[in-house]
Protein backbone atom coordinates (compact mmCIF):
# COMPACT_ATOMS: atom_id res chain seq x y z
CA UNK A 1 0.00 0.00 0.00
CA UNK A 2 1.03 3.30 -0.63
CA UNK A 3 2.03 5.86 2.57
CA UNK A 4 0.37 8.97 2.63
CA UNK A 5 1.38 11.63 0.16
CA UNK A 6 1.72 15.35 0.80
CA UNK A 7 2.78 17.92 -2.40
CA UNK A 8 4.35 19.66 -2.66
CA UNK A 9 7.29 18.79 -0.49
CA UNK A 10 8.94 22.44 -0.09
CA UNK A 11 7.07 25.50 -0.89
CA UNK A 12 8.55 29.27 -0.04
CA UNK A 13 5.77 32.07 -0.83
CA UNK A 14 5.88 35.88 0.58
CA UNK A 15 3.80 37.72 3.23
CA UNK A 16 -0.28 38.40 2.20
CA UNK A 17 -0.13 35.45 -0.22
CA UNK A 18 -2.34 32.42 -0.12
CA UNK A 19 -0.95 29.18 -0.43
CA UNK A 20 -3.07 25.51 -0.76
CA UNK A 21 -1.33 22.52 0.32
CA UNK A 22 -3.05 18.56 -0.65
CA UNK A 23 -2.55 15.44 1.33
CA UNK A 24 -3.02 12.02 -0.51
CA UNK A 25 -4.21 9.42 2.19
CA UNK A 26 -3.72 5.95 2.72
CA UNK A 27 -6.09 3.93 0.14
CA UNK A 28 -9.35 3.20 2.32
CA UNK A 29 -8.91 5.67 4.90
CA UNK A 30 -11.37 7.84 5.35
CA UNK A 31 -9.54 10.46 7.98
CA UNK A 32 -6.94 12.96 7.58
CA UNK A 33 -5.90 15.20 10.38
CA UNK A 34 -3.61 18.35 9.71
CA UNK A 35 -0.65 19.39 11.87
CA UNK A 36 1.33 22.44 11.94
CA UNK A 37 5.18 21.84 13.36
CA UNK A 38 7.75 24.15 14.55
CA UNK A 39 10.81 24.06 16.69
CA UNK A 40 9.02 26.04 19.47
CA UNK A 41 5.47 24.53 19.20
CA UNK A 42 6.04 21.11 18.76
CA UNK A 43 2.97 19.27 16.57
CA UNK A 44 -0.24 21.17 16.57
CA UNK A 45 -3.41 20.25 15.66
CA UNK A 46 -4.85 22.35 13.08
CA UNK A 47 -8.10 20.10 12.26
CA UNK A 48 -9.84 16.49 10.99
CA UNK A 49 -11.98 15.59 8.12
CA UNK A 50 -13.98 12.68 8.27
CA UNK A 51 -16.09 11.47 5.52
CA UNK A 52 -16.04 15.06 3.60
CA UNK A 53 -17.02 16.56 7.02
CA UNK A 54 -14.03 18.91 9.55
CA UNK A 55 -15.11 17.07 12.88
CA UNK A 56 -12.06 18.48 14.93
CA UNK A 57 -10.80 21.78 14.82
CA UNK A 58 -7.61 22.95 16.84
CA UNK A 59 -7.04 26.69 17.97
CA UNK A 60 -5.81 28.57 14.88
CA UNK A 61 -7.62 31.78 12.99
CA UNK A 62 -9.67 31.24 10.42
CA UNK A 63 -7.12 32.02 7.71
CA UNK A 64 -6.24 27.97 8.45
CA UNK A 65 -9.10 26.36 6.26
CA UNK A 66 -9.38 22.79 4.86
CA UNK A 67 -11.76 20.40 3.25
CA UNK A 68 -11.94 16.97 1.89
CA UNK A 69 -13.01 15.48 -1.31
CA UNK A 70 -15.35 12.38 -1.97
CA UNK A 71 -11.90 10.41 -2.95
CA UNK A 72 -10.52 11.01 0.98
CA UNK A 73 -7.84 13.66 -0.66
CA UNK A 74 -7.80 16.72 1.52
CA UNK A 75 -6.54 20.03 0.64
CA UNK A 76 -5.97 23.01 3.54
CA UNK A 77 -5.70 26.53 2.60
CA UNK A 78 -3.47 29.34 4.73
CA UNK A 79 -4.48 33.53 3.56
CA UNK A 80 -2.64 36.30 4.41
CA UNK A 81 0.46 34.20 5.16
CA UNK A 82 2.59 35.85 8.42
CA UNK A 83 6.02 34.89 8.75
CA UNK A 84 4.93 33.09 11.77
CA UNK A 85 3.14 30.60 9.47
CA UNK A 86 6.47 29.12 8.45
CA UNK A 87 6.68 25.61 9.35
CA UNK A 88 6.53 22.05 8.90
CA UNK A 89 3.07 21.08 7.79
CA UNK A 90 1.95 17.56 8.34
CA UNK A 91 -0.96 14.90 6.99
CA UNK A 92 -1.99 12.54 8.82
CA UNK A 93 -4.46 9.32 7.45
CA UNK A 94 -6.19 6.69 9.75
CA UNK A 95 -8.38 4.19 8.73
CA UNK A 96 -11.84 5.12 11.33
CA UNK A 97 -13.59 7.58 13.10
CA UNK A 98 -12.56 6.12 16.29
CA UNK A 99 -9.65 7.19 18.72
CA UNK A 100 -7.08 4.60 18.65
CA UNK A 101 -6.83 3.69 15.30
CA UNK A 102 -3.19 4.46 14.01
CA UNK A 103 -2.67 7.29 12.27
CA UNK A 104 -0.03 6.99 9.14
CA UNK A 105 2.06 10.39 8.81
CA UNK A 106 2.88 12.05 5.41
CA UNK A 107 6.63 13.74 4.66
CA UNK A 108 5.26 17.44 5.44
CA UNK A 109 4.66 20.40 3.16
CA UNK A 110 8.16 22.30 3.84
CA UNK A 111 6.21 26.36 3.63
CA UNK A 112 8.69 28.86 3.88
CA UNK A 113 7.17 32.20 4.11
CA UNK A 114 9.59 35.60 3.41
CA UNK B 1 -8.15 21.40 25.98
CA UNK B 2 -5.59 19.10 26.65
CA UNK B 3 -2.20 19.88 27.53
CA UNK B 4 1.20 17.43 27.53
CA UNK B 5 4.37 18.49 29.00
CA UNK B 6 7.59 15.73 28.03
CA UNK B 7 10.98 15.54 29.21
CA UNK B 8 13.76 15.79 28.60
CA UNK B 9 13.84 17.52 25.66
CA UNK B 10 17.05 16.26 25.20
CA UNK B 11 18.51 13.10 26.06
CA UNK B 12 22.25 11.56 25.32
CA UNK B 13 23.08 7.88 26.16
CA UNK B 14 25.56 5.12 25.54
CA UNK B 15 24.81 2.49 23.26
CA UNK B 16 23.39 -0.61 24.99
CA UNK B 17 21.97 1.75 27.85
CA UNK B 18 18.96 2.10 28.90
CA UNK B 19 16.72 5.59 27.46
CA UNK B 20 13.41 6.57 29.26
CA UNK B 21 11.09 9.53 28.45
CA UNK B 22 8.23 10.64 30.27
CA UNK B 23 4.87 12.81 29.72
CA UNK B 24 2.17 13.85 32.02
CA UNK B 25 -1.18 15.05 30.59
CA UNK B 26 -4.19 17.06 31.77
CA UNK B 27 -7.38 15.77 30.62
CA UNK B 28 -8.75 12.67 32.72
CA UNK B 29 -11.16 11.78 30.08
CA UNK B 30 -8.01 10.92 26.99
CA UNK B 31 -7.73 7.53 26.40
CA UNK B 32 -5.24 6.10 24.20
CA UNK B 33 -1.71 7.01 24.34
CA UNK B 34 0.81 6.92 21.42
CA UNK B 35 4.43 7.18 20.79
CA UNK B 36 6.11 8.85 17.59
CA UNK B 37 10.03 8.50 16.28
CA UNK B 38 10.12 11.68 13.47
CA UNK B 39 13.67 11.14 11.86
CA UNK B 40 15.01 14.08 10.01
CA UNK B 41 13.32 15.09 6.81
CA UNK B 42 10.37 12.27 7.44
CA UNK B 43 7.05 12.67 9.35
CA UNK B 44 6.33 11.00 12.84
CA UNK B 45 5.88 6.86 12.20
CA UNK B 46 4.26 5.31 15.42
CA UNK B 47 6.32 3.07 17.48
CA UNK B 48 4.24 2.10 20.17
CA UNK B 49 0.56 3.05 21.56
CA UNK B 50 -1.38 2.53 24.43
CA UNK B 51 -4.69 2.41 25.71
CA UNK B 52 -6.67 3.75 29.42
CA UNK B 53 -7.63 0.27 29.94
CA UNK B 54 -3.66 -1.51 30.02
CA UNK B 55 -1.12 -0.37 32.43
CA UNK B 56 1.65 -1.80 30.27
CA UNK B 57 2.95 -2.50 26.81
CA UNK B 58 6.36 -4.29 25.53
CA UNK B 59 7.27 -4.35 21.81
CA UNK B 60 10.86 -5.95 21.60
CA UNK B 61 13.19 -3.54 23.21
CA UNK B 62 10.14 -0.94 23.73
CA UNK B 63 7.95 -0.37 26.25
CA UNK B 64 5.30 1.85 27.46
CA UNK B 65 3.74 2.22 31.04
CA UNK B 66 0.48 4.13 31.91
CA UNK B 67 -0.21 5.56 35.24
CA UNK B 68 -3.66 6.79 34.67
CA UNK B 69 -4.01 8.10 38.25
CA UNK B 70 -1.30 10.34 38.17
CA UNK B 71 -1.43 10.76 34.16
CA UNK B 72 1.31 10.20 33.05
CA UNK B 73 2.75 8.14 30.91
CA UNK B 74 6.32 6.63 30.14
CA UNK B 75 8.41 5.12 26.83
CA UNK B 76 11.35 2.98 27.88
CA UNK B 77 14.03 1.90 25.65
CA UNK B 78 15.96 -1.11 26.13
CA UNK B 79 19.59 -1.86 24.89
CA UNK B 80 19.89 1.81 22.38
CA UNK B 81 21.58 1.19 19.20
CA UNK B 82 22.36 4.50 17.03
CA UNK B 83 19.67 3.89 14.94
CA UNK B 84 17.42 4.50 17.72
CA UNK B 85 18.69 8.37 17.92
CA UNK B 86 15.74 10.53 16.60
CA UNK B 87 12.98 12.67 18.14
CA UNK B 88 10.39 10.93 19.72
CA UNK B 89 7.01 12.53 20.28
CA UNK B 90 3.97 11.29 23.00
CA UNK B 91 0.85 11.92 22.40
CA UNK B 92 -2.54 11.86 24.08
CA UNK B 93 -6.14 11.66 22.39
CA UNK B 94 -9.50 11.21 24.16
CA UNK B 95 -11.90 11.31 20.95
CA UNK B 96 -11.99 11.01 17.33
CA UNK B 97 -8.46 11.74 15.95
CA UNK B 98 -7.68 15.13 17.53
CA UNK B 99 -4.29 14.29 19.24
CA UNK B 100 -2.67 16.70 21.57
CA UNK B 101 1.31 16.05 21.00
CA UNK B 102 4.30 16.78 23.79
CA UNK B 103 7.45 18.78 23.13
CA UNK B 104 9.33 16.50 21.81
CA UNK B 105 12.84 14.85 23.26
CA UNK B 106 15.89 14.14 20.90
CA UNK B 107 17.75 11.13 21.65
CA UNK B 108 21.05 11.15 20.73
CA UNK B 109 22.79 7.56 21.32
CA UNK B 110 26.47 7.57 21.36
CA UNK B 111 28.25 4.67 19.39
Amino acid sequence: KAGVTQTPRYLIKTRGQQVTLSCSPISGHRSVSWYQQTPGQGLQFLFEYFSETQRNKGNFPGRFSGRQFSNSRSEMNVSTLELGDSALYLCASTSGPLTGNEQFFGPGTRLTVL
Amino acid sequence: GENVEQHPSTLSVQEGDSAVIKCTYSDSASNYFPWYKQELGKGPQLIIDIRSNVGEKKDQRIAVTLNKTAKHFSLHITETQPEDSAVYFCAAARSGNQFYFGTGTSLTVIP
